[in-house]
């Protein structure tokens, strides 16, 4: 069974550029969660997803946005990078929004 | 404000001896909490969970303990391998805050053949 899978794994991007990062969770997962994760420090919850709406959104400015499509995949962007949005993001998908997250390896995010 | 810390971020022990990795949880609403072990340059994988009707749960080689009266958390691994070597996370979350999961800085395990 293939895990939660995300792309691209490595992306180099320019401050004031647009990035959008994208999710497929384990098939029948139908909750979504991204979290950003600076190095030395433990994921930090962005946005969580649950059948195509938001249900939770963490403290980003709205420079962040995401979506989920009908078949459960999601999406990240992230508007006007700033150097300090270099990070690895990580997509996590659920059965339930409550419990058993399973995380992908995540996108290497490099702001230059 | 809430947060989730582990008392020491680094820990390294012989292979073949117990580890015992410990996590502080401030939010006494907490129900749920996760232990994560992430590899460089992987995501977190999950390891264990438990409720917090539970005190003690267990899986294999790893055992998971919560005091609700201290809010605190520990991770015990049996007979560490090189392979454990990694950073482990604890993660909390409660009826409150959906699927909103709070973890902690993370805990280095460095375990010496």
């Amino acid at each position: 069974d293939a895990g939660v899978t995300q792309s691209p794994t490595h992306l180099i991007k320019t401050r004031g550029q647009h990035v959008t990062l994208r999710c497929s969770p384990i098939s029948g997962h139908k909750s979504v969660s991204w979290y950003q994760q600076v190095l030395g420090q433990g994921p930090q919850f962005i946005f969580q997803y649950y059948e195509k709406e938001e249900r939770g959104r963490g403290n980003f400015p709205d420079r962040f946005s995401a979506r989920q499509f009908p078949n459960y995949s999601s999406e990240l962007n992230v508007n006007a990078l700033l150097l300090g949005d270099s990070a690895l993001y990580l997509c996590a998908s659920s059965l339930d929004p409550m419990e058993g997250y399973t995380f992908g390896s995540g996108t290497r995010l490099t702001v230059v | 404000g809430e947060s989730v810390g582990l008392h020491l971020p680094t820990l390294s022990v012989q292979e073949g001896d117990n580890s015992i990795i410990n996590c502080a949880y401030s939010n006494s609403a907490s129900d749920y909490f996760i232990w994560y072990k992430q590899e460089s340059g992987k995501g977190p994988q999950f390891i264990i969970d438990i409720r917090s009707n539970m005190d003690k749960r267990q899986g294999q080689r790893v055992t998971v303990l919560l005091n609700k009266t201290v809010k605190h958390l520990s991770l015990q691994i049996a007979a560490t391998q090189p392979g454990d070597s990694a950073v482990y996370f604890c993660a909390e979350n409660n009826d409150n805050q959906g699927g909103k999961l709070i973890f902690g800085q993370g805990t280095e395990l460095s375990v010496k053949p």
